[in-house]
């Protein structure tokens, strides 16, 4: 049974930092691995798609990698602002159809 | 291009009541899952759906039920609303079966008294 894990759970930086979200799971059998936005009460908004192929994706600040042999990602956020004040979900896409299973997030807060 | 839509946006309702949830996934788009999400278990999948048929269930009693019809508009039943349902109830589309890209609509915020 795949497990997706996020740590830490919380994370306080001060405007203009950089951020780095971690995320491992455990069945290394993944087609994709996407990262998400949620703000408060509601949905996720997608921001990265990695392919089970790609090592990285990049998308204006963020850039995700993917290492699918030890189980992890990470999504970095360049020059954090206080917009990016959220939690970030990452989610793996496992053999059983579109069924992600989801990690339990971060939850960041950019102070400006 | 529209974004997946979900109807209604809140929702209050009482213990052994049901309730119908409604997505609208992005046009063209034929999957449609649905996940629930709570404070203490996340987010969990509860089924897929691609052309009509049920692909995938989670780990849900059978109180949870869905369809979804030929225009890929799906629809989610709880019925004997229990305290313990009382969450957002997110729904996601995709191209196709085949492991795409996912997006979520905002979300059916239920409340269960």
């Amino acid at each position: 049974k795949q497990e997706v894990t996020q740590i830490p759970a919380a994370l306080s930086v001060p405007e203009g930092e950089n951020l780095v979200l971690n995320c491992s799971f455990t069945d290394s059998a993944i087609y994709n691995l996407q990262w998400f936005r949620q703000d408060p009460g509601k949905g996720l908004t997608s921001l990265l798609l990695i392919q089970s192929s790609q090592r990285e994706q990049t998308s204006g600040r963020l850039n995700a990698s993917l290492d699918k042999s030890s189980g992890r990602s990470t999504l970095y956020i360049a020059a954090s602002q206080p917009g990016d004040s959220a939690t970030y979900l990452c989610a793996v896409l496992g053999a059983a159809g579109n069924k992600l299973t989801f990690g339990g997030g971060t939850r960041v807060l950019v102070k400006p | 291009k529209a974004g997946v839509t979900q109807t209604p946006r809140y929702l209050i309702k009482t213990r052994g009541q049901q309730v119908t949830l409604s997505c609208s996934p992005i046009s063209g788009h034929r999957s449609v899952s649905w996940y629930q999400q709570t404070p203490g278990q996340g987010l969990q999948f509860l089924f897929e759906y691609f052309s009509e048929t049920q692909r995938n269930k989670g780990n849900f009693p059978g109180r949870f039920s869905g369809r979804q019809f030929s225009n890929s508009r799906s629809e989610m039943n709880v019925s004997t609303l229990e305290l313990g349902d009382s969450a957002l109830y997110l729904c996601a589309s995709s191209l196709n079966a085949a492991n795409n890209e996912q997006f979520f609509g905002p979300g059916t915020r239920l409340t269960v008294l």
